[in-house]
């Protein structure tokens, strides 16, 4: 099955921890995203990245990093610069080419013990 | 960043009745895209919109770009209990970064 797998579905970040999410699509596609979603909220972009091996920041970059050694893969880490990390945050992706729309991923819920 | 701005932000709606909510912004995009968010669940695609004055359904759901490229509206006909959710408007300005709306929470009274 073609898709966008996000995992862990629920994590649990202790105070000053690093958590890594992992998003992995085998669509082929070019383009990723990590968005954060706050509750009654939309969704606000932290990272994307349009090729392998470079990544822009997005709205709200700071307290998080991304990695791109490979197509098909884009892990978000959250860091202990992050002080509210407690969100969903989703993953998308897209072919790179024009205004293909984004596709997700079914997201991981992050929780502070 | 840029802002769209989604209404209604919530609906209590019979099962059966029609659903119609827009978004607008003072900026013009290249592209609509309504997606549905079910509780827990990423969004999925619904509608997509590539110009102006474009309307396209999809089953019992229809949606169009505005003329001014500058607002979009979907509308829902004879809504069922599987309709509840969250519906975004997202619009591309350039190619890569897409702008949301704040979402419409769709309840339903069977």
């Amino acid at each position: 099955d073609g898709g966008i797998t996000q995992s862990p579905k629920y994590l649990f970040r202790k105070e000053g921890q690093n958590v890594t999410l992992s998003c992995e699509q085998n669509l082929n596609h070019d383009a990723m995203y990590w968005y954060r979603q706050d509750p009654g909220q939309g969704l606000r972009l932290i990272y994307y990245s349009q090729i392998v091996n470079d990544f822009q920041k997005g709205d709200i970059a700071e307290g998080y990093s991304v990695s791109r050694e490979k197509k098909e893969s884009f892990p978000l880490t959250v860091t202990s610069a992050q002080k509210n990390p407690t969100a969903f945050y989703l993953c998308a992706s897209r072919p790179g080419q024009g205004f293909q729309p984004q596709h997700f991923g079914d997201g991981t819920r992050l929780s502070i013990l | 960043g840029q802002q769209l701005n989604q209404s209604p932000q919530s609906m209590f709606i019979q099962e059966g009745e029609d659903v119609s909510m827009n978004c607008t912004s003072s900026s013009i995009f290249n592209t609509w895209l309504w997606y549905k968010q079910d509780p827990g669940e990423g969004p999925v695609l619904l509608i997509a919109l590539y110009k102006a004055g474009e309307l396209t359904s999809n089953g019992r759901l229809t949606a169009q770009f505005g003329i001014t490229r500058k607002d979009s509206f979907l509308n829902i006909s004879a809504s069922i209990p599987s309709d509840v959710g969250i519906y975004f408007c997202a619009g591309h300005m350039g190619a890569q970064k897409l702008v949301f709306g704040q979402g419409t929470r769709l309840t339903i009274n069977p």
